[in-house]
């Protein structure tokens, strides 16, 4: 079945470590998406990706790092100079920009997140 | 800079009571306003809406957006304990290629 796939659910962390979390997806979608979500809060955005070996920063992109080598795939490394990294991280995708028509291209498919804890 | 306000930020009621939502924004180049629920992880998807006045409907959820006002509603009737999540509202901008911008999200809490 198609969907997103992060992975590991669970991580835990010392600090002063980088760790990868893992996002991939088979639905042919162009756009991938790194959100990081803290308690009692909504999503915010921290790397984008329209297509292939191309991303953007988001709003929180100190401290974190991606790449966008396959269509498939877009891991996020979260590195030590991250300076508070306990967080639910979500990757999404979505269609994307090519070919779309002029009204909105549809809805992000998340995955089912990564709860990552720095001890 | 593109902005999304919800409001409340949290809600407590009784089951079979009903709640509004509600999402304002401020966005560039508006392409598209969506609902999600999000339990314990992942958000599901509940409405999108690109048109104003247009009710969608799901069940006992009902959203609305008014493209004029900048805002939109997400009605719950007969709320149920099931109904209990963080609710989000995203509005989809086209800026520099498709961007979603969240807002902080309702929580909703309902008693038996």
């Amino acid at each position: 079945d198609g969907g997103i796939t992060q992975s590991p659910k669970y991580l835990f962390r010392k600090e002063g470590q980088n760790v990868t979390l893992s996002c991939e997806q088979n639905l042919n979608h162009d756009a991938m998406y790194w959100y990081r979500q803290d308690p009692g809060q909504g999503l915010r955005l921290i790397y984008y990706s329209q297509i292939v070996n191309d991303f953007q920063k988001g709003d929180i992109a100190e401290g974190y790092s991606v790449s966008r080598e396959k269509k498939e795939s877009f891991p996020l490394t979260v590195t030590s100079a991250q300076k508070n990294p306990t967080a639910f991280y979500l990757c999404a995708s979505s269609p994307g920009t090519s070919g779309r028509a002029s009204r909105g291209t549809g809805e992000l498919f998340f995955g089912e997140g990564s709860r990552l804890t720095v001890l | 800079e593109d902005k999304v306000v919800q409001s409340p930020l949290s809600l407590v009621v009784h089951e079979g009571d009903t709640v509004t939502l509600n999402c304002s924004y401020e966005v560039t180049n508006f392409r598209s306003l969506l609902w999600y629920k999000q339990e314990k992880k992942a958000p599901t998807f509940l409405f999108m809406l690109t048109s104003s006045g247009i009710e969608k409907k799901s069940g006992r959820l009902s959203s609305i957006l008014d493209k004029k006002e900048l805002f939109s509603i997400l009605n719950i009737t007969a709320t149920q304990t099931g109904d209990s999540a963080i609710y989000l509202c995203a509005v989809e901008a086209d800026n520099y290629g498709q961007n979603f911008v969240f807002g902080p999200g309702t929580r909703l809490s309902v008693l038996p």
